[in-house]
């Protein structure tokens, strides 16, 4: 089946500008991770939906940042403000529930090819 | 603290050579997984294999191997007769039992395997 999609691939944009970033998660998997590698920098961790809620909002780096999540597929990133810095790979993962609790069941996580974006 | 080392920032090895990528983690967590994903120049990070901490056999997988010993707190991959097709940026990741499900991601080795 088809795997994670993001779009746009690449995006440009002017400093102070909103842009906003879209994951489609493979069918089925109801959680979804959105992640974010910075040129020469590992991939650190922004924010996890389970369903349409976030349990862990902990990366997001400024209130600059959100995301949502409808009918527990699609998800958005938004970045109000763009800034210089915030120019990234920013990747969408996605991985079925299997709850909590139950250990040894921690599912793989399964990665989109990014979005390039870059403030100019 | 949870965190990963991946010490090794750049490897080049001539086809055919034999080549082990580290991979050191710190967790408190007595549960945990590990995980390694290759990312080519596409971009896309691809899933290699995960490992529960409590199974520490380790696995062949063609040309493929992972070493796991809970006592060096290491999850160290080596590929056997490397290949051009295997230059990517290797990614280790940890996920804590206790943790939420986001992984802790190392910086990642660059291995560039020259013909």
């Amino acid at each position: 089946g088809a795997g994670v999609s993001q779009s746009p691939s690449n995006k440009v944009t002017e400093k102070g500008k909103d842009v906003e970033l879209r994951c489609d998660p493979i069918s089925g998997h109801t959680a979804l991770y959105w992640y974010r590698q910075s040129l020469g920098q590992g991939l650190e961790f922004l924010i996890y939906f389970q369903g349409n809620s976030a349990p862990d909002k902990s990366g997001l780096p400024s209130d600059r940042f959100s995301a949502e999540r409808t009918g527990g597929s699609v998800s958005t990133l938004t970045i109000q403000r763009t800034q210089q810095e915030d120019s990234a790979v920013y990747l969408c993962a996605s991985s079925f529930w299997l709850g909590a609790g139950i250990v040894g069941l921690r599912e793989t996580q399964y990665f989109g090819p990014g979005t390039r974006l870059l403030v100019l | 603290a949870q965190k990963v080392t991946q010490a090794q920032t750049e490897i080049s090895v001539v086809e055919k050579e034999d080549v082990t990528l580290d991979c050191v983690y710190e967790t408190r967590d007595t549960t945990y997984y590990l995980f390694w994903y290759k990312q080519p120049p596409s971009g896309e990070l691809v899933f290699l294999i995960r490992r529960n901490s409590f199974d520490e056999q380790n696995e062949i997988s063609g040309r493929y191997s992972w070493n796991f010993q809970k006592s060096t707190s290491s999850f160290n991959f080596t590929i056997t007769a490397s290949q051009v097709v295997d230059s990517a940026v290797y990614f280790c990741a940890l996920s804590e039992e206790r943790g939420t499900y986001k992984y802790i991601f190392g910086t990642g080795t660059r291995l560039k395997v020259l013909a």
